[in-house]
C-alpha cells in the first residue's frame, strides 16, 4: 500500500553494527506495527503502538526496540545485529477502535546480517 | 487468540472458484476471522473479515458455519494474479468492542492458479 512507507527496501549489514529501519504512513492512524518474516514462515508480531505515547512488546521483541516519533512514523532498531535477524521485515497500520483488525502493511525491508 | 489451521497448499484452474478452507474450532465468542494473503513477498493485503453471517466484498466471500469452527474463503474467479499465501487468522475484540489490534500470522495456504 503506498500510503505505508518503509525504508530502506533493501540493507545488507555486518555482525554487531545498529542498523534502523523507518516506517512512515499518511493514512492516518493511531496504530502501528512492526512484523519480522522468516523465510517460509508466516509473520512474527516484534513491537506495536496504539498511540505515540502507548509501545508494546510483541512476540519476538528481544534484540530489538522502536520508537514513535509522530503519530506517522515508527521506527525499528537492532541495536546490534546478528545474522539470525536475517529476515524480511514489515510495518503496518491501523485504525484504531471498532471492530476490525484492518492492517494495512508497507512493501517490506529486505535485511541481511553477515 | 485461537489458532487456525489451513492446508499448506492448493491449486485451482483459472476462472474456477478456489476454496480455501480454515479450521478454527477453540474459537471464542468475541473472535473475528480475517483473511490476509501475501503475493511473492509483497506486504500482505487484507481481503475479508466477519464474525458469524457470510460476507462477501468486492474480492471474496466468506462463509463461516453455524457453529463458527470452520471457515471459507471463496474467490469466485481466481486469476493467475490470485496465486498467492493466504492467511486465515482469528482475532478478538475486548469487552469494549474494540480490537485488541494484534494479528497471529499462521504458515497459510499456497495457493496456485494454473492457466
Amino acid at each position: 500500500d503506498a500510503d505505508v512507507t518503509q525504508t530502506p527496501r533493501n540493507r545488507i549489514t555486518k555482525t554487531g553494527k545498529r542498523i534502523m529501519l523507518e516506517c512512515s504512513q499518511t493514512k492516518g492512524h493511531d496504530r502501528m506495527y512492526w512484523y519480522r518474516q522468516d523465510p517460509g514462515l508466516g509473520l512474527q508480531l516484534i513491537y506495536y503502538s496504539f498511540d505515540v505515547k502507548d509501545i508494546n512488546k510483541g512476540e519476538i521483541s528481544d534484540g530489538y526496540s522502536v520508537s514513535r516519533q509522530a503519530q506517522a512514523k515508527f521506527s525499528l532498531s537492532l541495536e546490534s545485529a546478528i545474522p539470525n535477524q536475517t529476515a524480511l521485515y514489515f510495518c503496518a497500520t491501523s485504525d484504531v477502535g471498532g471492530n476490525t483488525d484492518t492492517q494495512y502493511f508497507g512493501p517490506g525491508t529486505r535485511l541481511t546480517v553477515l | 487468540d485461537a489458532k487456525t489451521t489451513q492446508p499448506t497448499s492448493m491449486d485451482c484452474a483459472e476462472g474456477r472458484a478456489a476454496n480455501l478452507p480454515c479450521n478454527h474450532s477453540t474459537i471464542s465468542g468475541n473472535e473475528y476471522v480475517y483473511w490476509y494473503r501475501q503475493i511473492h513477498s509483497q506486504g500482505p493485503q487484507y481481503i475479508i473479515h466477519g464474525l458469524k453471517n457470510n460476507e462477501t466484498n468486492e474480492m471474496a466471500s466468506l462463509i463461516i458455519t453455524e457453529d463458527r469452527k470452520s471457515s471459507t474463503l471463496i474467490l469466485p474467479h481466481a486469476t493467475l494474479r490470485d496465486t498467492a499465501v493466504y492467511y486465515c487468522i482469528v482475532s478478538a475484540i475486548n469487552a469494549g468492542g474494540t480490537s485488541y489490534g494484534k494479528l497471529t500470522f499462521g504458515q497459510g495456504t499456497i495457493l496456485t492458479v494454473h492457466p
